[in-house]
């Protein structure tokens, strides 16, 4: 098992532009979060995901934001019309059921809008 | 409604000395409480964590942290700072019973001054 994988970690677009951030969990577990964090801040909690199901959304995550989960394995994580507010690393995160089971985090991918 | 507070966004010790970072929590229901470090540019690894058993727990790299119920408080600490443990640490919280929502506090970056 390597752990969670993010792809790209990199990625620079231009303001109005559509991004797409894949992530591929653990493959045992059943639970994938996503995470927004800014300079100097920790994750703040985007939605996530059981199996396929996307079970709880935040309210940071506007409607120009889109993640799915098709199969219950990998995820996808769209920003439309990417605006300079939207520059961030965006972590992903996997674990199995229960509560006190810990997150694994991927290494995160870093979104830049010019 | 759950939260963590971590007091001191920034800490210096210095090589060999003890490390306090400091943590309180705040949890309508018993908390899972984590200690997660970050390095430069990669994810968030888990340190240790507090699942209701052992009030004092043990974790990787030396750390421990004591959950005090009465306190409300989560405290990490390592008896001796090695110059590797410079890092930013993050203190988290999640509710007891499956719910999977883990609210971070805004981080404490770790100097280790030689």
């Amino acid at each position: 098992d390597t752990g969670v994988s993010q792809d790209p970690r990199h990625k620079i677009t231009k303001r109005g532009q559509n991004v797409t951030f894949r992530c591929d969990p653990i493959s045992e577990h059943n639970r994938l979060y996503w995470y927004r964090q800014t300079l100097g801040q920790g994750p703040e909690f985007l939605t996530y995901f059981q199996n396929e199901a996307q079970l709880e959304k935040s309210r940071l995550l506007s409607d120009r934001f889109s993640a799915e989960r098709p199969k219950g394995s990998f995820s996808t994580l769209e920003i439309q019309r990417t605006e300079q507010g939207d520059s961030a690393m965006y972590l992903c995160a996997s674990s199995s059921d229960g509560g006190k089971d810990e997150q694994y985090f991927g290494p995160g991918t870093r979104l830049t809008v010019t | 409604a759950q939260s963590v507070t971590q007091l001191g966004s920034h800490v210096s010790v210095s090589e060999g000395a003890l490390v306090l970072l400091r943590c309180n929590y705040s949890s309508s229901v018993p908390p899972y409480l984590f200690w997660y470090v970050q390095y430069p540019n990669q994810g968030l690894q888990l340190l240790l964590k507090y699942t209701s058993a052992a009030t004092l727990v043990k974790g990787i790299n030396g750390f421990e942290a004591e959950f005090k119920k009465s306190e409300t408080s989560f405290h990490l600490t390592k008896p001796s700072a090695h110059m590797s443990d410079a890092a930013e640490y993050f203190c988290a919280v999640n509710l007891s019973g499956g719910y999977q929502k883990v609210t971070f506090g805004i981080g404490t970056k770790l100097q280790v001054i030689p």
